[in-house]
Formats: structure tokens, C-alpha cells, sequence
């Protein structure tokens, strides 16, 4: 069975600084990795995927991932993070692209100003 | 607006009363998806459509809740008899390519 791991409730940065928001998957074959993100009282919104090709995926609003398989990690990050970038994300494993997504328990990032 | 759409936003209900939610998913979108959050917790798989087919379901989908996909659009999950443990947002996802879109979610508060 698939499994997500993220291992930090919270995450804090201050604007402008680097982030990273980590992630460890478990999965038998090759997985497919998604990012989401979720602001208070809505839905959650697509970030990026990786399926497979390039290590480092870019995606939305400035977010990238980095894929490691041999650390079966999925880390989120972004150069210069914002305050609105403040959310809660999730991590999540599928075992192909049309099956049902694990997710993990999410981290809350908190951007200062 | 062209995402998934679902109703209603909000329900508060009593204790064994029935309940159904709808969603409409994004136009075109053959695979549609059932997730329930609960505070603190990611998502977690309910049940998945491929047009009017429900291939999978997990075993937190007791026997008190059914889902629908009647013509392969949009699809309604009810729960028979409400219970507190119940409470929790219900999101509905589609896809086409294999990137799950999500509707704003159907939070039920059972009391």
C-alpha cells in the first residue's frame, strides 16, 4: 500500500527567505507525485505532479520539486517565499496518474513578513 | 466558473437524518473522485468513478454511504443515518489526464 509522510506540522519562513516543505513517499513501482495546497475554507489547488523525466518539476506560483528516488523524497520548495504563500500543503503519492491519491497529513506554512 | 462545482457548501444536519451531497465535475472529465477531510488530516479516499462506473471503494465508505454517477456527469454521495464521526469536509475531485481538480468541498456537521 502507498504512504506519505510529511514530516512537519508547521513550517516557518520568513518573506523573501528560501522554503522548503518536505515529503517521503512509500510506494510499490514507480510513483506519481503530487503537490497540492489548500487555503481556509476551500478546495485544494494543483501545485505540480511528477510522473517521470526531469528530477526537478516547476510549477505554479513559483513552486518547484524535487524528486529523489533513492531518498524516496518529494520536497517542496520556492526561492523567495511570500506571505500569501501562508497555507496549509499536502503531499501525495499515486501508483499511476488515474488512481486514487494518498495523501499526507499536510504542513501549515506560515510566512512572516 | 468551469471547476468542480459542489452543493452544498455547508450542512448541518441531526443525528440519524439523511443526507446528499452533490458534484459537478469539470466538463468532460470521465474519472471522478470522493475524499473526506477531517480537522488535521489530509484527504482520504472514499470512492472513484470512470464515467458511470464506481471501480473502487475504500472500506471507510460503510454501508450507510452510497455514491452515484447515474450518466456519467455529475455524481451525489449519500449517508443514511448521520452519525457525529460523520462530521468532516467531503471533497469531490475529476480528472481527465490524470490531474485531480478539486471542488471547494460539502462541510457536514453532524450534531
Amino acid at each position: 500500500a502507498q504512504s506519505v509522510a510529511q514530516p512537519e506540522d508547521q513550517v516557518n519562513v520568513a518573506e523573501g527567505n528560501p522554503l522548503t516543505v518536505k515529503c517521503t513517499y512509500s510506494v510499490s513501482g514507480n510513483p506519481y507525485l503530487f503537490w497540492y495546497v489548500q487555503y481556509p475554507n476551500r478546495g485544494l489547488q494543483f501545485l505540480l505532479k511528477y510522473i517521470t523525466g526531469d528530477n526537478l518539476v516547476k510549477g505554479s506560483y513559483g513552486f518547484e520539486a524535487e524528486f529523489n528516488k533513492s531518498q524516496t523524497s518529494f520536497h517542496l520548495k520556492k526561492p523567495s517565499a511570500l506571505v500569501s504563500d501562508s497555507a496549509l500543503y499536502f503531499c501525495a503519492v499515486s501508483r499511476t496518474g488515474f488512481q486514487k491519491l494518498v495523501f499526507g497529513t499536510g504542513t501549515r506554512l506560515l510566512v512572516s513578513p | 466558473d468551469t471547476g468542480v462545482s459542489q452543493d452544498p457548501r455547508h450542512k448541518i444536519t441531526k443525528r440519524g437524518q439523511n443526507v446528499t451531497f452533490r458534484c459537478d465535475p469539470i466538463s468532460e472529465h470521465n474519472r471522478l473522485y470522493w475524499y473526506r477531510q477531517t480537522l488535521g488530516q489530509g484527504p482520504e479516499f472514499l470512492t472513484y468513478f470512470q464515467n458511470e462506473a464506481q471501480l473502487e471503494k475504500s472500506r471507510l465508505l460503510s454501508d450507510r454511504f452510497s455514491a452515484e454517477r447515474p450518466k456519467g456527469s455529475f455524481s451525489t454521495l449519500e449517508i443514511q443515518r448521520t452519525e457525529q464521526g460523520d462530521s468532516a469536509m467531503y471533497l469531490c475531485a475529476s480528472s481527465a489526464t490524470g490531474d485531480a481538480f478539486f471542488g471547494q468541498g460539502t462541510r457536514l456537521t453532524v450534531v
